[in-house]
């Protein structure tokens, strides 16, 4: 258990709709990534958040966006969903102090656009 | 954009043996990671690597960071069942919004 927490596990839902994806980083992290991972394309940086100001951007399309609240847990909202949409969204957060690139990720968010 | 190489895409191996995977890219990274990703979980930090040349060991897993900073391999001794998964490199560079770049990942399989 990695301490970073995602909901739902599991979302099917139809083109055109609009999901919201929930994290909660590990106690005491700051910072919260955004992937998605398909199977054609890996693992893919949406975005990071850094005690709730965005702090870079990836490949993150228009229709997504993301925020990080006061405590700290972050929300990533798909909108005018596409089948290409369907994968695997994971969280991740960083330890305050450890080194670059060492991520704790969560067990993911499937999502299936039908 | 920086791009990490992995290939091949599968590995099949048997129990007992040895196994090296190996990541390569066109840009310098200052810091190769391994991450390891077992069905149905998030990836898991195997071994972090900062300094070029830099040869680090965690249980029967040893990873190097190369000399050049545009490669890195993995090798993981002895195999056991429990290592089939999807094993990434990752690389990162410093600097203003430097990310964190995943290679596409290797499958690993492991004959008992």
């Amino acid at each position: 258990d990695s301490g970073v927490t995602q909901t739902p596990k599991h979302l099917i839902t139809a083109t055109g709709q609009r999901v919201t994806l929930r994290c909660s980083p590990r106690s005491g992290d700051l910072s919260v990534y955004w992937y998605q991972q398909s199977l054609d394309q890996g693992l893919q940086f949406l975005i990071q958040y850094y005690n709730g100001e965005e702090r870079a951007k990836g490949n993150i399309l228009e229709r997504f966006s993301a925020q990080q609240f006061p405590d700290l847990h972050s929300e990533l909202n798909l909108s005018s969903l596409e089948l290409g949409d369907s994968a695997l969204y994971f969280c991740a957060s960083t330890r305050q102090g450890g080194g670059p690139g060492e991520l704790f990720f969560g067990e993911g968010s499937r999502l299936t656009v039908l | 954009g920086q791009q990490l190489n992995q290939s091949p895409q599968s590995m099949f191996i048997q129990e007992g043996e040895d196994v090296s995977m190996n990541c390569t890219s066109s840009s310098i990274f200052n810091t190769w990671l391994w991450y390891k990703q077992d069905p149905g979980e998030g990836p898991v930090l195997l071994i972090a690597l900062y300094k070029a040349g830099e040869l680090t060991s965690n249980g029967r897993l040893t990873a190097q960071f190369g000399i050049t900073r545009k490669d890195s391999f993995l090798n993981i001794s002895a195999s056991i069942p429990s290592d089939v998964g999807i094993y990434f490199c990752a690389g990162q560079s410093t600097g203003a919004n430097s990310k964190l770049t995943f290679g596409k990942g290797i499958t690993l399989s492991v004959r008992p």
